[in-house]
This record gives C-alpha cells, sequence and structure tokens, in this order.
C-alpha cells in the first residue's frame, strides 16, 4: 500500500517560534499532489498548503511553507511566527495525478501544541 | 454555496440498528470519498467514487455500503451497526486531481 507517515504523534512551540512539522510518503507516480490539513478542536478541516510533485519550488502561504524534497519523498511543514490559533491537529495527504482510480491518502496527524 | 454538506452532525445508534450517513456538494466535484477518523490514528479511507455510478472500496469497507446515483449525493450506509463502527466520519469532494479535499462537518457517531 502507498502509504503517508507522520512519525511525530505531537509537538509543541513557544508563540512566536518556528516549527516544523516532518512528512515522508510512497508513491510509485511521478506526478501527484501534497498537502497539509488542519483541523482544530472544531472538527473542521482546512486546507493549509498545497504542493504540486512537478513544480521544483516550495510552495508558500504567509507564515506556512514546506519543504519539498521529492527524491527523498519528504513534504515536511514549517510553520513561522506560531500563533495561539495554530494548535490543532495536522495532517499530510498525498493524491495521486495519474489513474482513473487515485485516492486521496491521509497520514496519522500530528498534534500541535503552542505556549503562550 | 454551501461546499460539501453532511448530516446528521451526532448519532447515537444501538448495536444492531442501521442508518445512512449523507453528503451533498454542490460544487460539480467529480471525486467522492468518505472517511473515519478513530483517535490517534488519522484518516481511514472507507468507499470512494470517481463518478456518478462508479464507486469502490478503501482502506476499511467492511461494514459499509455507499451509492452514487448522482454526481451532488454520495451517501454512506451502516446496515448492522457495531460498537467498532463508533467514530467520526467525514465525506469529502475534489474535482478530479488537480485541488484540494473539501470537507464536511464530519458526523460524530457512537454505537452502544
Amino acid at each position: 500500500a502507498q502509504t503517508v507517515t507522520q512519525s511525530q504523534p505531537e509537538m509543541s512551540v513557544q508563540e512566536a517560534e518556528t516549527v516544523t512539522l516532518s512528512c515522508t510518503y510512497d508513491t510509485s507516480e511521478s506526478d501527484y499532489y501534497l498537502f497539509w490539513y488542519k483541523q482544530p478542536p472544531s472538527r473542521q478541516m482546512i486546507l493549509v498548503i498545497r504542493q504540486e510533485a512537478y513544480k521544483q519550488q516550495n510552495a508558500t502561504e504567509n507564515r506556512f511553507s514546506v519543504n519539498f524534497q521529492k527524491a527523498a519523498k519528504s513534504f515536511s511543514l514549517k510553520i513561522s511566527d506560531s500563533q495561539l490559533g495554530d494548535a490543532a491537529m495536522y495532517f499530510c495527504a498525498r493524491l495521486p495525478h495519474t489513474g482513473a482510480n487515485s485516492k486521496l491518502t491521509f497520514g496519522k496527524g500530528i498534534t500541535l501544541s503552542v505556549r503562550p | 454555496n454551501a461546499g460539501v454538506t453532511q448530516t446528521p452532525k451526532f448519532r447515537i445508534l444501538k448495536i444492531g440498528q442501521s442508518m445512512t450517513l449523507q453528503c451533498t456538494q454542490d460544487m460539480n466535484h467529480n471525486y467522492m470519498y468518505w472517511y473515519r477518523q478513530d483517535p490517534g490514528m488519522g484518516l481511514k479511507l472507507i468507499y470512494y467514487s470517481v463518478g456518478a455510478g462508479i464507486t469502490d472500496k478503501g482502506e476499511v469497507p467492511n461494514g459499509y455500503n455507499v451509492s452514487r446515483s448522482t454526481t451532488e449525493d454520495f451517501p454512506l450506509r451502516l446496515e448492522l451497526a457495531a460498537p467498532s463502527q463508533t467514530s467520526v466520519y467525514f465525506c469529502a469532494s475534489t474535482f478530479g486531481q488537480t485541488t484540494e479535499a473539501f470537507f464536511g462537518q464530519g458526523t460524530r457517531l457512537t454505537v452502544v
């Protein structure tokens, strides 16, 4: 099975500091999309950032950026200037771009806490 | 635009009862998914559909059934509820393979 692995179950960061959440994945496709989703206590799944595998440039959205290493199949999320509202579960996900039956696959998630 | 609408938000079932979780999207998305989220286990794919009339099993399909008679609707059916089906269920949709998934607000189901 092609998997997405988030090996850290929990992380903690001081407010205003920077934190990096790790994700690795297994895939046989050359073209795919990678995502980070945030799930606050409200349960709503919120897209944080998206990376297209064919693009070499790392995606950035305000305080959120990724370090995409295609050869290493690694996709980490960096949160700069952490805020209390960043506390949530974060999920890494992969969506192949080829094949009629491509499936969106998630990692187990990581719980991020932010210390004031 | 409502996006993805899931109903109900909460439900308690007795063992052996059946129910249908409803999911509707108004974005004309062709791909739709059902996930369950257990504590500490992330999201596991139950069933998915790549278009009306086409469904396929995910990682954990046992005990569930789906249908996709229209582009908009993708209901999930539990025929004989079991305590192992206690979970939070999410419906999601995407437009092809090029966009992020949009999620419903989830259904917290408890089987007692």
